[in-house]
């Protein structure tokens, strides 16, 4: 069975930096054509990917949010981080891990919320 | 890279169709065989229900299809059914390994 799982804070203050974790199972980074991934969605407003990191270590990020992302990898835990700099309000979200098998994103985590706020 | 643009919310009686459009532009929706989409029920995980436009997952019911002309992607909901209230989303390969998903459409079974 193939399953990813958030876990990061439920609340970050404007400007602080951002870490989540998504810990999968039941499939392997390594396989060709494998992705883990970020994708978010605001409180009444749309899906947006973020991140992807690939089988390849090949790294991809939203041309808007690139500045701020970074995607990691923690292989013997099979965790992959994402660390998002300079929080403000607007990223408040629901942050939902996703894997991408064939240009799809075939499984999903359940979200974790996020809320930006002093 | 911009959000595909998908109508806010359609909606339909049992038993009749909706279909849902999809536009993006050359460099994603008309450049690609990629499109997948989306159905997602307020406080739970999307779920994957078309990919590579028009294909299926074990699973999902075939009243769901998918196609694409130009710039533009369709889902289609045959034969409407209370459980198919829900948000669908779009997504389409943009190139350089990079995605991007529609704004989104909410539909509303009568």
């Amino acid at each position: 069975q193939i399953t990813l799982k958030e876990s990061g804070p439920t609340l970050v203050k404007p400007t602080q930096t951002l870490t989540l974790t998504c810990t999968f199972s039941g499939f392997s980074l390594t396989t060709s054509g494998v992705g883990v991934g970020w994708v978010r969605q605001p409180p009444g407003k749309a899906l947006e990917w973020l991140a992807l990191l690939y089988w390849d270590d090949d790294e991809r990020y939203s041309p808007s949010l690139k500045s701020r992302l970074t995607i990691t990898k923690d292989t013997s835990k099979n965790q992959v981080i994402l660390t998002m700099t300079n929080m403000d309000p607007v990223d408040t979200a629901t942050y939902y891990c996703v894997r991408r098998r064939s240009n799809v994103f075939d499984v999903w985590g359940q979200g974790t919320m996020v809320t930006v706020s002093s | 890279q911009s959000a595909l643009t998908q109508p806010r919310s359609v909606s339909g009686s049992p038993g009749q169709s909706v279909t849902i459009s999809c536009t993006g532009t050359s460099s994603d929706v008309g450049g690609y065989n990629y499109v997948s989409w989306y159905q997602h029920h307020p406080g739970k995980a999307p779920k994957l229900m078309i990919y590579d436009v028009s294909e299926r997952p074990s699973g999902v019911p075939d009243r769901f299809s998918g196609s694409k002309s130009g710039n533009t992607a369709s889902l289609t909901i045959s034969g409407l059914q209370a459980e198919d209230e829900a948000d669908y989303y779009c997504c389409s390969y943009a190139g350089s390994y990079t995605y991007v998903f529609g704004t989104g459409t909410t539909v509303t079974v009568l």
